[in-house]
């Protein structure tokens, strides 16, 4: 199993330009979230899906919109980039609320930097 | 409002010694989770410990032990026989649960292992 994956690893892009952050997950899981990290922060959750077809927003939406049109699948896009969304991004997949299937498995991230 | 504050932004430890970073919480649920996660230089987050708050145990895992004082919301880390390995950045977690499974997350202990 390769777990959760995480495309591309690191991109530089000019303010105004946009882009698709994919997630992919091979465990089956339910659950699916966008995090980001930057410096001096833990991780805040940007969106999040309970189920194919379905997104929510989490604490920092504002600029991002995400897609989940395949259960394996949770993808994060940026249509105007601004430098403010320079940032580490991580996506996480879960199972089921509760207990240890409520365990959040990450991607290994990937670095946006945004001039 | 559910909040987590690790209040030791670094900590240092010699090899082999035991070094316990500090995590509390805030939250009026009485069912919810909590998570240690480690993120080495490479980014990866990577979990160490789980606790579920039902249990009066606390968890083990190999060299890493929790304290889990629900009165207090407390739930240190203890790290015995350390290695350089283990050096990282620390997250505490807390996941109330409910239908998001949300992660909120501390700001952060970086745990340096000196030889």
């Amino acid at each position: 199993n390769a777990g959760v994956t995480q495309t591309p690893k690191f991109r530089v892009l000019k303010t105004g330009q946009s882009m698709t952050l994919l997630c992919a997950q091979d465990m089956n899981h339910e659950y699916m979230y966008w995090y980001r990290q930057d410096p001096g922060m833990g991780l805040r959750l940007i969106h999040y899906s309970v189920g194919e077809g379905t997104t929510a927003k989490g604490e920092v939406p504002d600029g991002y919109n995400v897609s989940r049109l395949k259960k394996q699948n949770f993808l994060l896009g940026l249509e105007s980039a601004a430098p403010s969304q320079t940032s580490v991004y991580f996506c996480a997949s879960s199972q089921r609320t509760g207990g240890a299937t409520g365990t959040q498995y990450f991607g290994p991230g990937t670095r946006l930097l945004v001039l | 409002a559910q909040t987590v504050t690790q209040s030791q932004p670094e900590m240092s430890v010699q090899e082999a010694e035991t070094v316990t970073l500090s995590c509390t919480y805030d939250t009026s649920e009485s069912n919810y989770y909590l998570f240690w996660y480690k993120q080495p230089p490479s980014r990866q987050m990577i979990l160490v410990i789980r606790q579920e708050a039902y249990k009066q145990q606390n968890a083990t895992e190999n060299r890493f032990s929790v304290n889990f004082q629900k009165a207090a919301k407390s739930f240190s880390l203890k790290i015995s026989d350390s290695q350089l390995g283990d050096t990282a950045m620390y997250f505490c977690a807390f996941i109330a649960g409910g239908a998001t499974n949300k992660l909120i997350f501390g700001t952060g202990t970086l745990l340096a292992v000196q030889p």
